[in-house]
């Protein structure tokens, strides 16, 4: 059973508007969500944190948001730029030695 | 070299041969990892070592064996594999905190992409 899930396997969205990528949980003992980027033929690379106890992260034009209730994450991305057109992985840390990934979102930025 | 590397970024292997996977971490790191990534599944981690010690091994067939000889340093032997373990293969790293806790943060390699013939 998948504890972290990103139902939208794919996006699309116009250069300059706001790309919004979502993000379900299930295990309420998660205390840290991620956010990776991945380039084709390159590793994940880290974006964007926050804490359970906090329920927005910004950094530039990435802002993360968390439903603690809802167990719900957002990544927000505004504006889009094509530079940004990736795989996006949202993780969880279930304890301090491992992070549960999710199965990740295109995004897609065209002009 | 810079970040953390993986050779070879790309192998084929019969189901009788025995080969390895290498990783290097640039970053002055102390605890690696091995994720598998498979098609349309999430990564699943499958060993994390702390300090050349092995702290977790997520229930990987023993066809799978990995080797942290020190801290800059991770193999993934392979032998006897299966088409299914076809997939990429991910090596990342992370700094341990001095309470024992790894970094949440972790640098990941470009992958080998594997496959079992």
């Amino acid at each position: 059973d998948q504890q972290v899930k990103q139902n939208s396997p794919s996006l699309s969205v116009q250069e300059g508007r706001i790309s919004i990528l979502n993000c379900d949980y299930t295990n309420s003992m998660f205390d840290y969500f991620l956010w990776y980027k991945k380039y084709p033929a390159e590793g994940p690379t880290f974006l964007i944190s926050i804490s359970s106890i906090k329920d927005k992260n910004e950094d530039g034009r990435f802002t993360v948001f968390l439903n603690k209730s809802a167990k719900h994450l957002s990544l927000h991305i505004v504006p889009s730029q094509p530079g940004d057109s990736a795989v996006y992985f949202c993780a969880a840390r279930a304890d301090t030695d491992k992070l549960i990934f999710g199965t990740g979102t295109r995004l897609q930025v065209f002009p | 070299e810079t970040g953390v590397t993986q050779t070879p970024r790309h192998l084929v292997m019969g189901m009788t041969n025995k080969k390895s996977l290498k990783c290097e971490q640039h970053l002055g790191h102390n605890a690696m990892y091995w994720y598998k990534q498979s098609a349309k599944k999430p990564l699943e981690l499958m060993f994390v070592y702390s300090l050349e010690e092995r702290v977790e091994n997520n229930s990987v067939p023993s066809r799978f064996s990995p080797e942290c000889p020190n801290s800059s340093h991770l193999f993934l032997h392979l032998h006897t594999l299966q088409p299914e373990d076809s997939a990429l293969y991910l090596c990342a790293s992370s700094q341990v905190w001095d309470s024992g806790d790894l970094s949440f943060e972790q640098y990941f390699g470009p992958g080998t992409r594997l496959t079992v013939t």
